[in-house]
């Protein structure tokens, strides 16, 4: 069975532009959460979505979105890019929603802003 | 308070030995605790997850609950260099995850 995946590996982008990262899960598992990884703050939860909806979010600003679609594949957005949004960003998937099952991770996408 | 803490390391041990690390929590609730490994440039990686109280082996790697202490614990026995990398402690209280920051394990050879 296919592991997580996510598109793009690596961005580099400049402040004030916008970017938007896939996830597609594990064939099977309907919950996709996003973490932002930083060196000084470790793993921080963004948001879960489970069968299209947004179940849970962490204390990011508003510059931060996601959805997901009906196959589960969920994306996220930050506009308005600032120069502390340079981190490693994972998603993670699981059957079901709540970490009530185990979550593995894709590979992330390196986000670099100038 | 964090939610979950860890001592960031770094942890160095010789090859062969029993590598200890902890991670304590702060919500009484919490269901489920598990620990990744990530190596340096990747993703996490689950090593094993725990629920009960007491010791949870798989090869070398044991993990330790105690809910009373609020502490959970891996402990990797015969320790090789391929075991150098930091791991996260993830604890569950029924809605999401919470990571530790991470222990940071160099295994020398």
């Amino acid at each position: 069975k296919a592991g997580v995946t996510q598109t793009p590996r690596y961005l580099i982008k400049t402040r004030g532009q916008q970017v938007t990262l896939s996830c597609s899960p594990i064939s099977g598992h309907r919950s996709v959460s996003w973490y932002q990884q930083t060196p000084g703050q470790g793993l921080q939860f963004l948001f879960e979505y489970f069968s299209e909806t947004q179940r849970n979010k962490g204390n990011f600003p508003g510059r931060f979105s996601g959805r997901q679609f009906s196959n589960s594949r969920s994306e996220m957005n930050v506009s308005t890019l600032e120069l502390g949004d340079s981190a490693l960003y994972l998603c993670a998937s699981s059957l079901s929603a709540g970490g009530a099952d185990t979550q593995y991770f894709g590979p992330g996408t390196r986000l670099t802003v100038l | 308070q964090k939610e979950v803490e860890q001592n960031s390391g770094p942890l160095s041990v010789p090859e062969g030995a029993i590598a200890s690390l902890n991670c304590t929590y702060s919500d009484r609730g919490s269901q489920s605790f598990f620990w990744y490994r990530q190596y340096s440039g990747k993703s996490p990686e689950l090593i094993m997850f725990i629920y009960s109280n007491g010791d949870k082996e798989d090869g070398r790697f044991t993990a330790q609950l105690n809910k009373a202490s609020q502490y959970v614990s891996l402990l990797i026995r015969d320790s090789q260099p391929s075991d150098s990398a930091t791991y996260l402690c993830a604890v569950n209280p029924g809605n999401q995850f919470y990571f530790g920051t991470g222990t940071s394990l160099t295994v020398i050879p």
